[in-house]
């Protein structure tokens, strides 16, 4: 079946630098990405949605300068948390939808839980 | 903007017992799923279901779109079924963007 890898499961950064998160679909061409973030026993709220070859789009109240999306191929999307702070510290998640599977068959990937210190 | 409602938040069930957990929308949708999170975070989808009522295994749904719900059974529950069960409505038009309900906290004890 479709998979969807992310990468790392984890990472612990001091506040003010950036993090970079990847979300690879490894076994078909995603031109739409999704990307979620949870806080802790939470439920998922969408942050932005990832076009491949153009620009992002994000919903209210997410700032695209400090979540920096970029989805240069048909197989990766990444999310980069720039000057991060403790606040940003979250399970981010990401998904895509492979072609032929109707509106249904949306794939997860195993997430990325951040800390920041 | 859609809101999705689950009942109950939290649900403690002896194992072998049976669940029923509710997903309120409160407009009409595109179509419904439900998901299992693990507690290591893993997603896994569950049933797509925009109507009618569908059976796998212990599971099962029932989504009545014209009074804005749907139904998830789980009978005979396991320790492994243990984790956050999220519904979620494809809201509006052409979007593919998935909306999350507030999820039910499932713990099944042996």
């Amino acid at each position: 079946g479709a998979v969807v890898s992310q990468h790392p499961s984890w990472v612990i950064c001091k506040s003010g630098t950036s993090v970079k998160i990847e979300c690879r679909s490894l076994d078909f061409q995603a031109t739409t990405m999704f990307w979620y973030r949870q806080f802790p026993k939470q439920s998922l709220m969408l942050m932005a949605t990832s076009n491949e070859g153009s620009k992002a789009t994000y919903e209210q109240g997410v700032e695209k300068d400090k979540f920096l999306i970029n989805h240069a191929s048909l197989t990766l999307s990444t999310l980069t948390v720039t000057s991060a702070h403790p606040e940003d510290s979250s399970f981010y998640i990401c998904s895509a939808i492979p072609p032929g599977s109707g509106g249904y068959g949306y794939t997860f990937g195993s997430g990325t839980r951040l800390t920041v210190v | 903007g859609i809101q999705v409602e689950q009942s109950p938040p939290d649900l403690i069930l002896q194992e072998g017992a049976n669940s029923t957990l509710r997903c309120n929308f409160s407009d009409s949708v595109n179509n419904l799923q439900w998901f299992h999170q693990n507690p290591w975070g893993q997603l896994i989808n569950l049933f797509y279901i925009p109507s009618g009522t569908k059976q796998n295994g212990r599971l099962s749904a029932t989504t009545v779109a014209t009074e804005r719900y749907s139904l998830l059974y789980i009978s005979s529950s396991q320790t492994t079924d243990s984790g956050v069960y999220f519904c979620a409505a494809l809201y509006g038009g052409a979007t593919n963007k998935l909306i999350f309900g507030t999820g039910t906290l499932l713990a099944v004890q042996p």
